[in-house]
C-alpha cells in the first residue's frame, strides 16, 4: 500500500513532441505528489508538485494532471527538448506519518528526446 | 546559496567493513533525509533527521544508522557491509520537516562494496 507504480520504464519522444509519464498509488493518505528530474551524475531535482485539491498544475512546459478518484497522476512535458532527456521520478508523501519528509518514489522513467 | 554537499563522492569498500558518509545541508535547512538508490530497488527512504532527532526510519536493517549534529550536518553509517549495499546514497535537505517541504538533493555518494 506504500508503493507508487510508475510507467513506462523508458520513453523515446521526438523533439517537439509530448512526453507523458504515469503514476498510480494505493494509499489514500498520500496528499503530496512531487515529480523529480535526475540527470546522470546528479541528485534528483524537484520539477513540479501537486496536492489533491487541484486536478491540474502547470509550470512552463510541465503539467501535472491528477485524478483523485482513480488514484493516478501524470506528468506531461510539452514541446519536449533534447535537454529534457533525463530520468523522471514521481513520488508521494503523507502528513500522517509523523509529519516527516519521507517520500515514496516510483521506479523512474528514462526519457530520451531525439533531435 | 551553496547546494547540498556530500562527501566523499565515491567510495570502494570490502565486505565486512564499515563506512561513514557525510552530508552538509543548505545553510538554514534543519532537516536532512537519506535515500538509497539502486537499479533494482530505485529510491528508498533510509531516515530523516530534524534538529538532531531521528524523525522517521525506513525499512532497512540496524546496520544502517545516522546522526545529525547541532549545525545540521548529518552522517550515515553502514556497518558490516554487504555486497547488496552497493548503491548511490543521496542526502536531501529541507528547511523544516513535514510532508509539503521541497527537498533539495545532493549529488550522492557512490558506494561500491567488493
Amino acid at each position: 500500500q506504500q508503493q507508487v507504480k510508475q510507467s513506462p520504464q523508458s520513453l523515446i519522444v521526438q523533439k517537439g513532441g509530448i512526453s507523458i509519464i504515469n503514476c498510480a498509488y494505493e494509499n489514500t493518505a498520500f496528499d503530496y505528489f512531487p515529480w523529480y528530474q535526475q540527470f546522470p551524475g546528479k541528485g534528483p531535482a524537484l520539477l513540479i508538485a501537486i496536492r489533491p485539491d487541484v486536478s491540474e498544475k502547470k509550470e512552463g512546459r510541465f503539467t501535472i494532471s491528477f485524478n483523485k478518484s482513480a488514484k493516478q497522476f501524470s506528468l506531461h512535458i510539452m514541446d519536449s527538448q533534447p535537454g529534457d532527456s533525463a530520468t523522471y521520478f514521481c513520488a508521494a508523501s503523507s502528513p500522517l506519518v509523523g509529519a516527516t519528509n519521507k517520500l515514496i518514489f516510483g521506479t523512474g522513467t528514462l526519457l530520451a528526446v531525439q533531435p | 546559496k551553496a547546494g547540498v554537499t556530500q562527501t566523499p563522492r565515491y567510495l570502494i569498500k570490502t565486505r565486512g567493513q564499515q563506512v561513514t558518509l557525510s552530508c552538509s545541508p543548505i545553510s538554514g535547512h534543519r532537516s536532512v533525509s537519506w535515500y538509497q538508490q539502486t537499479p533494482g530497488q530505485g529510491l528508498q527512504f533510509l531516515f530523516e533527521y530534524f534538529s538532531e532527532t531521528q524523525r522517521n526510519k525506513g525499512n532497512f536493517p540496524g546496520r544502517f544508522s545516522g546522526r545529525q549534529f547541532s549545525n545540521s550536518r548529518s552522517e550515515m553509517n553502514v556497518s558490516t557491509l554487504e555486497l547488496g549495499d552497493s548503491a548511490l546514497y543521496l542526502c536531501a535537505s529541507s528547511f523544516t520537516s513535514g510532508a509539503y517541504n521541497e527537498q533539495f538533493f545532493g549529488p550522492g555518494t557512490r558506494l561500491t562494496v567488493l
